[in-house]
Parts: structure tokens; C-alpha cells; sequence
């Protein structure tokens, strides 16, 4: 079935580094990719997304590259800050148009002052 | 108006408790979710309704039985619960039921089952 691998499940990093969250999909027909960063007891908040037709995305500090050919999406923080710290999942649409998407397992990033 | 609204926050109900979970969305957006969110792990699909339809069931326990009584509104219904069915319930939306559309998720509602 469809499946989405997320690495990884936690990632620490100083203030100022990059951090990096990789995720592999298994639907060749996903054609929708988001982010969502979910801070301790708050709602899941769409951060980016890409589509397949684009290969790379850009927000200020946030950037995203799909790679379709090897089924691979990464999320890119630069000049990480401490309320950076959250649970990250990505997600991969599904083939058939129901509106269903498979989520990663997340990734705990914890950013230290 | 850019939000879901999710009501109750929180809930305590016992097993043999009935109680409703409502979500409500005034963005004319045509697809609506309820998930389910234990800690730390990622949300759960449960149902989708799609143009005030259920179009998803994920194999849900029948003790959770959806309703979506108009296109701006979307509830849960919740009878004789396991304690294991504590959890965070998120709705969402989005602008139709196609893979490509921004999902937009409700606050939660935070349930614990005694």
C-alpha cells in the first residue's frame, strides 16, 4: 500500500544550523507534497508544499526539493532559531482524488540556544 | 473567515458516555476530515467527507459515527468509548476532495476516555 518514510524521527541541532528532514514516497502518482510543523498541544501548520511539477520551493528561511524520479522530498531550515523546535510530518497525496494524504512518522526537532 | 473552529477543547466522558465533537469551517471549502492524534505520532485518517457526502471510512469502530448536517459543518458523534480512544480529534478542510488541495486543520479536541 501507499507508504511514506520520514528520517529522521529526531534531530538536534544548534542555533544558526541547518537542519535537513527527508522523506521517501511510494505512490509514483502523488502529485502533492506538504509540511506541516506541529508545536507542543497546537494544530498541525502547513509550513510549504510542493507539486510535482516543480522541483524546488522557497520561503524565507524554508525551502523544499522533490526528487520524482528516486520518489524523494526534503525539507531544508536555514538559520534555524529556537521556536524552530517542533514535530515535523510530511505527506505525500495519493493517486486516487479523494483528498487522503499519507503522512511521515515526523521528526522531533529540537533547536538549542 | 480563514479558520476551522473545533468545539469542545477538551472532554472527559466515561464508557457509557454519548457525546458530540463539531467542527465548523465558513471558507465554502467542499471536503471535510475528522483524524485522530495520539502523541508525537502523525494524524490518522478516520473519515472524509467530500460535497456533504461521506466519502471515506477508514475502518473506523462504529462506536464513532460522523455527520455532516450542511457544507459548513462537520460532527462527531461519540458513544461507548474505549479509554484507548483517548486522543487529540482534528478536523480539517480543504477547497474540494483532490490529493493537491491545502488541507487546513482545527485546533483539536482534546478527548480522554475514564
Amino acid at each position: 500500500g501507499e507508504n511514506v518514510e520520514q528520517h529522521p524521527s529526531t534531530l538536534s541541532v544548534q542555533e544558526g544550523d541547518s537542519a535537513v528532514i527527508k522523506c521517501t514516497y511510494s505512490d509514483s502518482a502523488s502529485n502533492y507534497f506538504p509540511w506541516y510543523k506541529q508545536e507542543l498541544g497546537k494544530r498541525p501548520q502547513l509550513i510549504i508544499d510542493i507539486r510535482s511539477n516543480v522541483g524546488e520551493k522557497k520561503d524565507q528561511r524554508i525551502a523544499v526539493t522533490l526528487n520524482k524520479t528516486a520518489k524523494h522530498f526534503s525539507l531544508h531550515i536555514t538559520e534555524t532559531q529556537p521556536e524552530d523546535s517542533a514535530v515535523y510530518f510530511c505527506a505525500a497525496s495519493i493517486s486516487s482524488n479523494t483528498g487522503k494524504l499519507i503522512f511521515g512518522q515526523g521528526t522531533t526537532l529540537q533547536v538549542k540556544p | 473567515d480563514t479558520e476551522v473552529t473545533q468545539t469542545p477543547k477538551h472532554l472527559v466522558m466515561g464508557m457509557t458516555n454519548k457525546k458530540s465533537l463539531k467542527c465548523e469551517q465558513h471558507m465554502g471549502h467542499r471536503a471535510m476530515y475528522w483524524y485522530k492524534q495520539k502523541a508525537k505520532k502523525p494524524p490518522e485518517l478516520m473519515f472524509v467527507y467530500s460535497y456533504e457526502k461521506l466519502s471515506i471510512n477508514e475502518s473506523v469502530p462504529s462506536r464513532f459515527s460522523p455527520e455532516c448536517p450542511n457544507s459548513s459543518l462537520l460532527n462527531l458523534h461519540l458513544h461507548a468509548l474505549q479509554p484507548e480512544d483517548s486522543a487529540l480529534y482534528l478536523c480539517a478542510s480543504s477547497l474540494s476532495p483532490s490529493g493537491a488541495n491545502v488541507l487546513t486543520f482545527g485546533a483539536g479536541s482534546r478527548l480522554t476516555v475514564l
